[in-house]
């Protein structure tokens, strides 16, 4: 069973801080999601990663495959980035299919202006 | 592009009532999964479609809990009996691809808004 572990679980920051919150994972995975979720509930998909780093904008995910980690990072953070961050890993075993994401719990991001 | 359209974004109702959440897919997606989102469990993957047929409907809590996929365009999730502990946000999400694909690094996932469902 893949266990996925967020940190932190609750963040506050200033505004134009580095924010960076880290996702680890227990088994081989062949993709890590990172997500969004809004203030208003909506879910979005920022980031699908299988190895190296993708930036968009302010915000830049990394993995490490061997240490099964990743992290999203975001610079120069703003109110608005103010969300709940969760991270999801699609375990080999599930056949590499989303019908295995495990999700980890979120992390709270307050930016402060 | 409207995205996935869920409906309705909130639902009160009384223990016992039947209760029916709606999901419209991106058109030319194949993959539907339903969600649901509590505090104490995060997010949990409850049933998906590919081509409108059930793959894998293990993580339906309950006999109380069914799902359809009539067409493409167009999911229903339904709980009767409805209970209390049911109360929770139900995301659908959408992708492209063979479902085993899905979700992959080719075919992400595109989320509704949520029907959040408070049961008295």
């Amino acid at each position: 069973k893949n266990e996925v572990e967020q940190s932190p679980q609750n963040l506050t920051a200033q505004e134009g801080e580095f924010i960076t919150i880290n996702c680890s994972y227990s088994v081989g995975i062949s993709a890590l999601h990172w997500l969004q979720q809004h203030p208003g509930g909506g879910i979005v998909s920022l980031f699908m990663l299988s190895s190296g780093k993708k930036k968009h904008g302010r915000l830049i995910a990394t993995i490490n495959i061997q240490e099964k980690h990743s992290s999203l990072h975001i610079t120069a953070s703003h109110p608005r980035d103010s969300a709940v961050y969760i991270c999801a890993a699609q375990p080999m075993y599930s056949g590499g299919g989303a019908d295995g994401l495990t999700f980890g719990k979120g992390t709270h991001l307050i930016i402060q202006p | 592009d409207a995205g996935v359209i869920q409906s309705p974004r909130h639902e009160v109702t009384e223990m016992g009532q039947e209760v029916t959440l709606r999901c419209k897919p991106i058109s030319g997606h194949n993959s539907l999964f339903w969600y649901r989102q509590t505090m104490m469990r995060g997010l949990e993957l409850l049933i998906y479609f590919n081509n409108n047929v059930p793959i894998d409907d293990s993580g339906m809590p309950e006999d109380r809990f069914s799902a359809k996929m009539p067409n493409a365009s167009f999911s229903t999730l339904k709980i009767q009996p409805s209970e209390p502990r049911d109360s929770a946000v139900y995301f659908c999400a959408s992708s492209s691809g063979d479902s085993r694909l899905a979700g992959g690094v080719d075919s992400p996932l595109h989320f509704g808004n949520g029907t959040r469902l408070t049961v008295t």
